[in-house]
Protein backbone atom coordinates (compact mmCIF):
# COMPACT_ATOMS: atom_id res chain seq x y z
CA UNK A 1 0.00 0.00 0.00
CA UNK A 2 1.13 3.53 -0.90
CA UNK A 3 -0.93 4.70 1.91
CA UNK A 4 -1.53 8.41 1.63
CA UNK A 5 -0.23 10.18 -1.30
CA UNK A 6 -0.33 14.02 -2.13
CA UNK A 7 0.86 15.65 -5.34
CA UNK A 8 2.27 18.29 -5.90
CA UNK A 9 5.28 18.26 -3.13
CA UNK A 10 5.80 22.10 -3.82
CA UNK A 11 4.09 24.56 -5.15
CA UNK A 12 4.39 28.91 -5.76
CA UNK A 13 1.22 30.60 -6.85
CA UNK A 14 0.78 34.28 -7.50
CA UNK A 15 -1.65 36.15 -5.89
CA UNK A 16 -5.42 35.35 -7.90
CA UNK A 17 -4.20 32.26 -9.23
CA UNK A 18 -6.44 28.85 -8.63
CA UNK A 19 -4.69 25.20 -8.41
CA UNK A 20 -5.77 21.89 -6.91
CA UNK A 21 -4.22 20.14 -4.72
CA UNK A 22 -4.82 15.99 -5.38
CA UNK A 23 -4.96 13.82 -2.40
CA UNK A 24 -5.47 9.94 -2.89
CA UNK A 25 -5.21 7.31 -0.34
CA UNK A 26 -5.25 3.41 -0.85
CA UNK A 27 -6.58 1.81 2.16
CA UNK A 28 -10.31 1.90 1.90
CA UNK A 29 -10.74 4.83 4.26
CA UNK A 30 -14.56 6.20 4.55
CA UNK A 31 -12.92 9.26 6.50
CA UNK A 32 -10.53 12.00 4.30
CA UNK A 33 -9.41 15.46 5.78
CA UNK A 34 -7.14 18.41 4.96
CA UNK A 35 -5.30 20.28 7.07
CA UNK A 36 -3.43 23.37 7.08
CA UNK A 37 -0.03 24.00 8.68
CA UNK A 38 1.57 27.55 9.25
CA UNK A 39 4.78 27.88 10.43
CA UNK A 40 5.75 27.13 14.40
CA UNK A 41 1.90 25.97 14.12
CA UNK A 42 0.24 22.79 14.27
CA UNK A 43 -2.52 21.62 12.33
CA UNK A 44 -5.95 23.16 11.35
CA UNK A 45 -8.54 21.61 10.06
CA UNK A 46 -9.97 22.73 6.56
CA UNK A 47 -12.65 20.24 5.16
CA UNK A 48 -13.17 16.50 5.59
CA UNK A 49 -15.18 13.87 4.01
CA UNK A 50 -16.84 11.34 6.08
CA UNK A 51 -17.56 9.56 2.35
CA UNK A 52 -17.94 9.62 -1.48
CA UNK A 53 -20.01 12.47 -2.09
CA UNK A 54 -20.21 13.41 1.56
CA UNK A 55 -18.19 16.73 2.80
CA UNK A 56 -18.53 19.21 5.85
CA UNK A 57 -16.72 22.67 6.69
CA UNK A 58 -13.38 22.36 9.35
CA UNK A 59 -12.22 25.49 11.33
CA UNK A 60 -10.88 27.03 8.46
CA UNK A 61 -12.87 26.49 5.14
CA UNK A 62 -12.91 29.87 4.06
CA UNK A 63 -10.88 30.47 0.25
CA UNK A 64 -10.94 26.24 0.03
CA UNK A 65 -13.39 24.24 -1.97
CA UNK A 66 -13.36 20.26 -1.81
CA UNK A 67 -15.37 17.13 -3.50
CA UNK A 68 -15.11 13.73 -3.08
CA UNK A 69 -16.52 11.57 -5.93
CA UNK A 70 -14.74 8.92 -5.08
CA UNK A 71 -13.42 7.05 -1.77
CA UNK A 72 -9.77 7.12 -3.12
CA UNK A 73 -9.48 10.80 -3.93
CA UNK A 74 -10.30 14.23 -1.99
CA UNK A 75 -8.73 17.49 -3.84
CA UNK A 76 -8.51 20.22 -2.50
CA UNK A 77 -9.16 23.40 -4.31
CA UNK A 78 -7.80 26.98 -3.87
CA UNK A 79 -9.45 29.72 -6.07
CA UNK A 80 -8.24 33.11 -5.88
CA UNK A 81 -4.96 32.50 -4.21
CA UNK A 82 -4.10 34.78 -1.19
CA UNK A 83 -0.95 35.15 0.47
CA UNK A 84 -2.71 34.03 3.91
CA UNK A 85 -2.76 30.50 2.09
CA UNK A 86 0.83 29.73 2.25
CA UNK A 87 1.13 26.84 4.30
CA UNK A 88 2.06 23.51 4.41
CA UNK A 89 -1.38 21.21 3.28
CA UNK A 90 -1.47 17.75 4.65
CA UNK A 91 -4.16 15.45 3.83
CA UNK A 92 -5.10 12.06 5.63
CA UNK A 93 -7.48 9.21 6.32
CA UNK A 94 -9.12 7.16 8.77
CA UNK A 95 -11.14 4.05 8.83
CA UNK A 96 -13.67 5.89 10.58
CA UNK A 97 -13.94 8.55 13.57
CA UNK A 98 -12.27 6.93 16.13
CA UNK A 99 -9.48 5.40 14.16
CA UNK A 100 -6.00 6.49 13.63
CA UNK A 101 -6.04 9.19 11.03
CA UNK A 102 -3.00 8.49 8.30
CA UNK A 103 -1.36 11.24 6.88
CA UNK A 104 0.41 12.40 3.41
CA UNK A 105 3.73 13.71 2.99
CA UNK A 106 2.09 16.95 2.60
CA UNK A 107 2.31 20.07 0.09
CA UNK A 108 4.47 23.60 0.50
CA UNK A 109 2.29 26.04 -0.93
CA UNK A 110 3.87 29.92 -1.33
CA UNK A 111 1.35 32.44 -2.80
CA UNK A 112 3.23 35.52 -3.63
CA UNK B 1 -14.07 25.22 21.98
CA UNK B 2 -11.21 22.81 23.33
CA UNK B 3 -7.88 23.80 22.95
CA UNK B 4 -4.85 22.15 23.29
CA UNK B 5 -1.50 23.55 24.56
CA UNK B 6 2.02 23.21 24.74
CA UNK B 7 4.37 25.75 26.68
CA UNK B 8 7.43 24.04 25.63
CA UNK B 9 8.60 25.11 22.21
CA UNK B 10 11.76 23.48 22.09
CA UNK B 11 13.15 20.65 24.73
CA UNK B 12 16.58 18.86 24.21
CA UNK B 13 17.98 15.61 25.48
CA UNK B 14 21.35 13.65 25.71
CA UNK B 15 21.10 10.31 23.75
CA UNK B 16 20.08 7.44 25.87
CA UNK B 17 18.48 9.58 28.59
CA UNK B 18 14.81 10.34 29.08
CA UNK B 19 13.09 13.69 28.22
CA UNK B 20 9.48 14.34 29.23
CA UNK B 21 7.32 16.80 26.83
CA UNK B 22 4.11 18.67 28.42
CA UNK B 23 0.94 19.13 27.37
CA UNK B 24 -2.40 20.50 28.71
CA UNK B 25 -6.10 20.59 27.25
CA UNK B 26 -8.67 22.37 27.62
CA UNK B 27 -12.64 20.79 27.29
CA UNK B 28 -16.14 20.48 29.47
CA UNK B 29 -16.11 16.85 27.37
CA UNK B 30 -15.66 13.91 29.58
CA UNK B 31 -15.46 11.25 26.65
CA UNK B 32 -12.38 12.27 24.24
CA UNK B 33 -9.14 10.90 22.94
CA UNK B 34 -5.62 12.37 23.07
CA UNK B 35 -2.60 11.75 20.55
CA UNK B 36 1.06 12.84 20.24
CA UNK B 37 2.08 13.05 16.83
CA UNK B 38 5.91 12.85 15.60
CA UNK B 39 6.52 14.99 12.64
CA UNK B 40 10.65 14.54 11.79
CA UNK B 41 12.05 17.19 9.15
CA UNK B 42 10.49 14.89 6.23
CA UNK B 43 6.92 16.78 7.57
CA UNK B 44 5.61 12.86 7.40
CA UNK B 45 3.05 13.18 10.73
CA UNK B 46 3.43 9.78 12.84
CA UNK B 47 1.18 8.56 15.90
CA UNK B 48 2.94 8.21 18.22
CA UNK B 49 0.65 7.08 21.17
CA UNK B 50 -2.88 7.09 21.88
CA UNK B 51 -4.77 7.74 25.31
CA UNK B 52 -8.62 7.11 25.43
CA UNK B 53 -10.17 9.42 28.35
CA UNK B 54 -12.35 6.28 29.63
CA UNK B 55 -8.90 4.44 30.04
CA UNK B 56 -7.11 4.99 33.70
CA UNK B 57 -4.01 3.29 32.64
CA UNK B 58 -1.81 5.04 30.89
CA UNK B 59 -0.98 4.12 27.34
CA UNK B 60 2.53 2.84 26.33
CA UNK B 61 4.62 1.97 23.26
CA UNK B 62 7.69 0.58 23.34
CA UNK B 63 9.91 3.81 24.64
CA UNK B 64 6.96 5.93 24.91
CA UNK B 65 4.14 6.22 27.44
CA UNK B 66 2.45 8.74 28.56
CA UNK B 67 1.12 10.44 32.14
CA UNK B 68 -2.69 11.23 31.47
CA UNK B 69 -3.96 13.34 34.28
CA UNK B 70 -7.39 13.29 33.52
CA UNK B 71 -8.97 15.68 36.27
CA UNK B 72 -5.88 17.99 35.44
CA UNK B 73 -6.19 18.28 32.09
CA UNK B 74 -2.78 17.84 31.68
CA UNK B 75 -1.23 14.48 29.09
CA UNK B 76 2.66 14.48 29.06
CA UNK B 77 4.71 12.91 26.96
CA UNK B 78 8.10 10.43 27.98
CA UNK B 79 10.35 9.25 25.93
CA UNK B 80 13.21 6.99 27.56
CA UNK B 81 16.18 6.21 26.37
CA UNK B 82 16.03 8.71 23.64
CA UNK B 83 17.78 8.45 20.34
CA UNK B 84 18.60 10.32 17.37
CA UNK B 85 16.00 9.08 15.42
CA UNK B 86 13.16 10.74 18.00
CA UNK B 87 14.70 14.37 17.06
CA UNK B 88 11.40 15.82 15.94
CA UNK B 89 8.42 18.20 16.14
CA UNK B 90 6.10 16.51 18.34
CA UNK B 91 2.76 17.97 18.63
CA UNK B 92 -0.37 16.88 21.15
CA UNK B 93 -4.21 16.24 19.77
CA UNK B 94 -7.23 15.84 20.84
CA UNK B 95 -10.00 15.07 19.81
CA UNK B 96 -13.75 14.41 21.14
CA UNK B 97 -15.41 11.14 20.90
CA UNK B 98 -18.34 12.96 18.64
CA UNK B 99 -15.73 15.23 16.82
CA UNK B 100 -13.95 14.83 13.76
CA UNK B 101 -11.21 17.28 13.95
CA UNK B 102 -8.42 16.64 16.10
CA UNK B 103 -7.08 19.94 17.81
CA UNK B 104 -3.50 20.21 17.66
CA UNK B 105 -0.99 22.18 20.04
CA UNK B 106 1.64 24.41 19.11
CA UNK B 107 4.10 21.33 18.89
CA UNK B 108 7.48 21.27 21.16
CA UNK B 109 10.64 20.66 19.15
CA UNK B 110 12.57 17.90 20.24
CA UNK B 111 16.81 17.87 19.71
CA UNK B 112 18.68 14.59 20.82
CA UNK B 113 22.74 15.72 21.42
CA UNK B 114 24.79 12.69 20.78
Amino acid sequence: NAGVTQTPKFRILKIGQSMTLQCTQDMNHNYMYWYRQDPGMGLKLIYYSVGAGITDKGEVPNGYNVSRSTTEDFPLRLELAAPSQTSVYFCASSHGPLYEQYFGPGTRLTVT
Amino acid sequence: AQTVTQSQPEMSVQEAETVTLSCTYDTSESDYYLFWYKQPPSRQMILVIRQEAYKQQNATENRFSVNFQKAAKSFSLKISDSQLGDAAMYFCAYRSSGAQKLVFGQGTRLTINP
